[in-house]
């Protein structure tokens, strides 16, 4: 079946530090493929998408390419900030059945002034 | 654009007890899932919508729970005689078959067995 494996966390950074979240899965076919945030307090949230091999999702700031050769689709972000702490989740949707994504367990970022 | 609303927000009951959340789904969305979280853990998918068309339950979702979408807008999740191990926040989401697989999530709904 499909799976995803996340970095464990919980991750620590200081404000304007690099930040990279390991994402890798197992699927079948050709999945696509989100980062979804959770803000304290809120509801889960789609960060960034990639549809297929090569391409790259980017928004706010944050950036994840799929790629196919390693399965892999890790979040990274150049400089990040306080109100980027959060719980962010990597999570695969399969081509044959978009009805049934499956999500990694989540890692905790805590950033620091 | 109002987004996806789940209630209520927190249900505490006793052990045996019937539950029943409810989910709004954005308007123009004809797709609908229900999804569990426990601490610690991603999402699990429970069930899917297509309309009204229940289209997909998972092998999670055993014969006490129950989910309906009648008129292909709002769905309930009713668990039957609960048990301590039903804890969990059970997250609503939708989409459009545009984009299907990127799901709106509302808040969820914790639910406490005691």
């Amino acid at each position: 079946g499909n799976s995803v494996t996340q970095m464990e966390g919980p991750v620590t950074l200081s404000e304007e530090a690099f930040l990279t979240i390991n994402c890798t899965y197992t699927a079948t076919g050709y999945p696509s493929l989100f980062w979804y945030v959770q803000y304290p307090g809120e509801g889960l949230q789609l960060l960034l998408k990639a549809t297929k091999a090569d391409d790259k999702g980017s928004n706010k700031g944050f950036e994840a390419t799929y790629r196919k050769e390693t399965t892999s689709f890790h979040l990274e972000k150049g400089s990040v900030q306080v109100s980027d702490s959060a719980v962010y989740f990597c999570a695969l949707s399969p081509f044959s059945n978009a009805g049934k994504s499956t999500f990694g367990d989540g890692t905790t970022l805590t950033v620091k002034p | 654009d109002t987004g996806v609303s789940q209630n209520p927000r927190h249900k505490i009951t006793k052990r045996g007890q019937n539950v029943t959340f409810r989910c709004d789904p954005i308007s123009e969305h004809n797709r609908l899932y229900w999804y569990r979280q426990t601490l610690g853990q991603g999402p699990e998918f429970l069930t899917y919508f297509q309309n009204e068309a229940q289209l997909e339950k998972s092998r999670l979702l055993s014969d006490r729970f129950s989910a309906e979408r009648p008129k292909g807008s709002f769905s309930t999740l009713e668990i039957q005689r609960t048990e301590q191990g039903d804890s969990a926040m059970y997250l609503c989401a939708s989409s459009s078959r545009q984009v299907a697989g990127e799901l709106f999530f509302g808040e969820g709904s914790r639910l406490t067995v005691l």
